[in-house]
C-alpha cells in the first residue's frame, strides 16, 4: 500500500521563476492538502483540494495555485518566486475533505536563489 | 481563529530521562481534534496521536503518554525513559470539526519543539 508520494525531492529555482510540485495521495484517499514549512517553523496550511476543487485556502497570495486531477493526484504551482518561498512543501492526503486521518508525504525542499 | 503554542523551542535531556513537551491551544470550535506529530531529520511528519475534545482521558502508548486538560486548553506529551532515537522536532496541531467554517479542512500547527536526547 503506497503512502503519499511527492516529486521532486529537491528543487532549486531562481527568483521570479515558476515551479510546479507534484503529489500522489495514499491509496484510497481523495483529498490533498498542501502545507509550507519554513525553516524552524511549523507547517502552514496553503490549501486543500477535494473533488477537483479548492475547498479551503490559508493565508497565501494568489501566486500559489493548485490543481487536482481525476485520479486525485495534485499539483502545487508557485509563480514569480520570491526568496521567502524557500521552504519544505508538504503534501498530505485524507478522506472526504477532512483532516482527521491525514497522512503526510516526505516533502519537496524548494530553494529560491 | 485557531492557535497552537509550543513555548519550548528546544529541550535537551540525557538518555533515560523523562521529558514533557507542552502544548497550549486556542479555538472557538466546541468540538475539535488535537494531534501530535514527530518530524525526524528526514523531514517527513509522522503521526503519533489524535484526541477528540470529548475525550479527556489520558492515554499511554508504550513510552509515550498524553495529558489532555480541557480546562487549561493544554495537551502535553511525555516521553518516559527517553532514547536517542526520540531526537526530533515534535509538533502539536489542532483542527476543528466544522466543514462550513473550514476549520475541519486544515491543521493548525505549533512552531515545534526540538528534542535532543544525548547518550
Amino acid at each position: 500500500d503506497a503512502g503519499v508520494t511527492q516529486s521532486p525531492t529537491h528543487l532549486i529555482k531562481t527568483r521570479g521563476q515558476q515551479v510546479t510540485l507534484r503529489c500522489s495521495p495514499k491509496s484510497g484517499h481523495d483529498t490533498v492538502s498542501w502545507y509550507q514549512q519554513a525553516l524552524g517553523q511549523g507547517p502552514q496550511f496553503i490549501f486543500q483540494y477535494y473533488e477537483e476543487e479548492e475547498r479551503q485556502r490559508g493565508n497565501f497570495p494568489d501566486r500559489f495555485s493548485g490543481h487536482q486531477f481525476p485520479n486525485y493526484s495534485s499539483e502545487l504551482n508557485v509563480n514569480a518566486l520570491l526568496l521567502g518561498d524557500s521552504a519544505l512543501y508538504l503534501c498530505a492526503s485524507s478522506l472526504e475533505g477532512t483532516v482527521y486521518e491525514q497522512y503526510f508525504g516526505p516533502g519537496t525542499r524548494l530553494t529560491v536563489t | 481563529a485557531q492557535k497552537v503554542t509550543q513555548a519550548q523551542t528546544e529541550i535537551s535531556v540525557v538518555e533515560k530521562e523523562d521529558v514533557t513537551l507542552d502544548c497550549v491551544y486556542e479555538t472557538r470550535d466546541t468540538t475539535y481534534y488535537l494531534f501530535w506529530y514527530k518530524q525526524p531529520p528526514s523531514g517527513e511528519l509522522v503521526f503519533l496521536i489524535r484526541r477528540n475534545s470529548f475525550d479527556e482521558q489520558n492515554e499511554i502508548s508504550g513510552r509515550y503518554s498524553w495529558n489532555f486538560q480541557k480546562s487549561t486548553s493544554s495537551f502535553n506529551f511525555t516521553i518516559t525513559a527517553s532514547q536517542v532515537v526520540d531526537s526530533a522536532v515534535y509538533f502539536c496541531a489542532l483542527s476543528g470539526t466544522l466543514i462550513s467554517s473550514g476549520s475541519a479542512r486544515q491543521l493548525t500547527f505549533g512552531s515545534g519543539t526540538q528534542l535532543t536526547v544525548l547518550p
